[in-house]
């Protein structure tokens, strides 16, 4: 099955900077990819997704990028506020059809300092 | 609006018990998910279900039950065989080309 490893487990960064979260999955057949944010005591809210035959997408502040020959995709987020802090997620699935289920990395925590 | 509801928010269960956390849908999706998180192990898949009437064992389906009686309707038993009960759950569901949407979750904690 599929395996997501999500680097690193933490990051700390002050207002401004900008702040990168980086996943790797297994499975080549692999072909949706979303990102997911989590504050403290609710659930995740997806964030920005990509599928595999696009090679980076923004929304605002928030990017990310796919290489599908390394199996890597990151989530880029630029001039970072506070209420970025939070936990983020990112996720695999393949065949996406909408019932297909996703594997989930184990999340970074993202610290934000004023 | 449309969303997800999960219920109760928190929970507490004796040992031996067997107690049933609620997830309901207004979407009108059909495939439905019960998660579980856990500090540091990100979230793990329980039971996921595609149509009413039909359920798949995720990665750590032990010591678990559902039901699918109804479209908006995902309930996870949680019986006394699971030896460690104590996490956050959450119930997604998804339709079509995109990311599933979550519920606000529910804690369960084994006094």
């Amino acid at each position: 099955g599929e395996n997501v490893e999500q680097h690193p487990s933490t990051l700390s960064v002050q207002e401004g900077d900008s702040a990168v979260i980086k996943c790797t999955y297994s499975d080549s057949a692999s072909n949706y990819f979303p990102w997911y944010k989590q504050e403290l005591g609710k659930g995740p809210q997806l964030i920005i997704d990509i599928r595999s035959n696009v090679g980076e997408k923004k929304d605002q502040r928030i990017a990310v990028t796919l290489n599908k020959t390394a199996k890597h995709f990151s989530l880029h987020i630029t001039e970072t506020q506070p209420e970025d802090s939070a936990v983020y997620f990112c996720a695999a699935s393949g065949k996406w059809s909408g019932y297909s289920t996703l594997t989930f990395g184990k999340g970074t925590m993202l610290l934000v300092s004023p | 609006d449309g969303g997800i509801t999960q219920s109760p928010k928190y929970l507490f269960r004796k040992e031996g018990q067997n107690v049933t956390l609620s997830c309901e849908q207004n979407l009108n999706h059909d495939a439905m998910y019960w998660y579980r998180q856990d500090p540091g192990q990100g979230l793990r898949l329980i039971y996921y279900s595609q149509i009413v009437n039909d359920f798949q064992k995720g990665d750590i389906a032990e010591g678990y039950s559902v039901s699918r009686e109804k479209k908006e309707s995902f309930p996870l038993t949680v019986t006394s065989a699971q030896k460690n009960p104590t996490a956050f759950y959450l119930c997604a569901s998804s339709r079509g080309e995109r990311g599933y949407t979550f519920g606000s979750g529910t804690r369960l904690t084994v006094v």
